[in-house]
């Protein structure tokens, strides 16, 4: 089964400061898409950025980048040029390719900004 | 992208009690999940729902405690039954379409 591994519980950030989210995961499976997801007090989920798993080109999506690192299983976050809008939840998710299949999601790192 | 509507949003109900929550979505999808996020918690799979058969629960999820309908392919429905506190979480449904998934809004439901 795939997990989702988040080891950061909790990260705090200075207002215009970069800060790095990491995410490790787990799967036998070749292809696959890797998504990071923001949860404000809101609730709703919202899709910061997606990366295809058989693209080697790292995903980048205005302040949000990652570093995707198939052979390591690591797909961090970066957010640069954090703003006090980007404080919420952040959850790393899996989902394997082909077929309509569940996203796998890993226990989430609740981002501060401090102005 | 597709836009899925998710109600009641919030809910206080008296334990033993039932609420059917409803996500109406605005395209058709072959599969939609349902998730449960305890609270400070992560998203954990509850089902997930294909127009015209049973759902598929996950393990440590029964359909008795949480039967799942989906009538046509743009609507589905989880209802929590004889709810107790430990119910208490927000509830989100979520659809896959192409290369991304989408969520509704999500039902905080408490359990009084």
């Amino acid at each position: 089964a795939q997990t989702v591994t988040q080891s950061q519980p909790e990260m705090s950030v200075q207002e215009a400061e970069t800060v790095t989210l990491s995410c490790t995961y787990d799967t036998s499976e070749s292809d696959y898409y890797l998504f990071w997801y923001k949860q404000p007090p809101s609730r709703q989920m919202i899709l910061v950025i997606r990366q295809e798993a058989y693209k080697q080109q790292n995903a980048t999506e205005n302040r949000f980048s990652v570093n995707f690192q198939k052979a390591a299983k690591s797909f961090s976050l970066k957010i640069s040029d954090s703003q006090l809008g980007d404080a919420a939840m952040y959850f790393c998710a899996y989902r394997a390719r082909g077929g309509n299949t569940p996203l796998v999601f890993g226990k989430g790192t609740r981002l501060s900004v401090i102005a | 992208s597709a836009v899925i509507s998710q109600k009641p949003s919030r809910d206080i109900c008296q334990r033993g009690t039932s609420l059917t929550i409803q996500c109406q979505v605005d395209s058709q999808v072959t599969m939609m999940f349902w998730y449960r996020q305890q609270p400070g918690q992560s998203l954990t799979l509850i089902a997930t729902a294909n127009q015209g058969s049973e759902a598929t629960y996950e393990s440590g999820f029964v359909i008795d405690k949480f039967p799942i309908s989906r009538p046509n392919l743009t609507f589905s429905t989880l209802t929590v039954s004889n709810m107790s506190p430990e119910d208490s979480s927000i509830y989100l449904c979520s659809a896959a379409q192409s290369t991304e998934a989408f969520f509704g809004q999500g039902t905080r439901l408490t359990v009084v």
